[in-house]
């Protein structure tokens, strides 16, 4: 059974830092990762996905990283904004009709 | 991408009654799932449900307690029965598309919010 650990499980800090939330998980043998947001009492937004096959995914300020044989997630942010305060949470999946095994999620907040 | 609505959004209801969950998709997809968010806790699958059959189950959950319609490739309801205190979550509805695209990425909804009292 698949488990997700993501830390830290809290970050506040001033904007304008990069930051680096982790994620690892217990099973390699993924399809797929993807990384969301979610704003409190809201949806999940989609920020990235990476596949097995890659090693990063990039969307302006997010990088992603993925080293699945050692089941290790790595969101970048960079030049933080109090926009990003959120939870992070990365799901990987084994794809097709496999559903996504979450972390507890980082909650994030970005001081102005 | 898929555009993802679900209702109702929110709904406080009494122990013992059943409520029924909407899930619309805008576009056609093979799979749609749900999950179940316990106030302070990260997501839980509940189901998969692909269209013209039967819904699977993970474990924990069971279809009598969580009983899953999919009449079509856009739609899916979750019904919620026999309600306890317990069950007072977020519940979202999940898609992706495994025919038309291969990065079976999945998109959420903007879940339904529920209290039982």
């Amino acid at each position: 059974k698949q488990e997700v650990t993501q830390i830290p499980a809290a970050l506040s800090v001033p904007e304008g830092e990069n930051l680096v939330l982790n994620c690892s998980f217990t099973d390699s043998a993924i399809y797929n990762l993807q990384w969301f947001r979610q704003d409190p009492g809201k949806g999940l937004t989609s920020l990235l996905l990476i596949q097995s096959s890659q090693r990063e995914q990039t969307s302006g300020r997010l990088n992603a990283s993925l080293d699945k044989s050692s089941g290790r997630s790595t969101l970048y942010i960079a030049a933080s904004q109090p926009g990003d305060s959120a939870t992070y949470l990365c799901a990987p999946s084994g794809g097709g009709a496999d559903g996504l095994t979450f972390g507890k999620g980082t909650h994030l907040i970005i001081q102005p | 991408s898929a555009v993802i609505s679900q209702k109702p959004s929110r709904d406080i209801c009494q122990r013992g009654t059943s409520l029924t969950i909407q899930c619309q998709v805008d576009s056609q997809v093979t799979m749609m799932f749900w999950y179940r968010q316990q106030p302070g806790q990260s997501l839980t699958l509940i189901a998969t449900a692909n269209q013209g059959s039967e819904a699977t189950y993970e474990s924990g959950f069971v279809i009598d307690k969580f009983p899953i319609s999919r009449p079509n490739l856009t739609f899916s309801t979750l019904t919620v029965s026999n309600m306890s205190p317990e069950d007072s979550s977020i519940y979202l509805c999940s898609a992706t598309d495994t025919q038309r695209s291969f990065s079976y990425e999945q998109y959420f909804g903007p879940g339904t919010r529920l209290t039982v009292t």
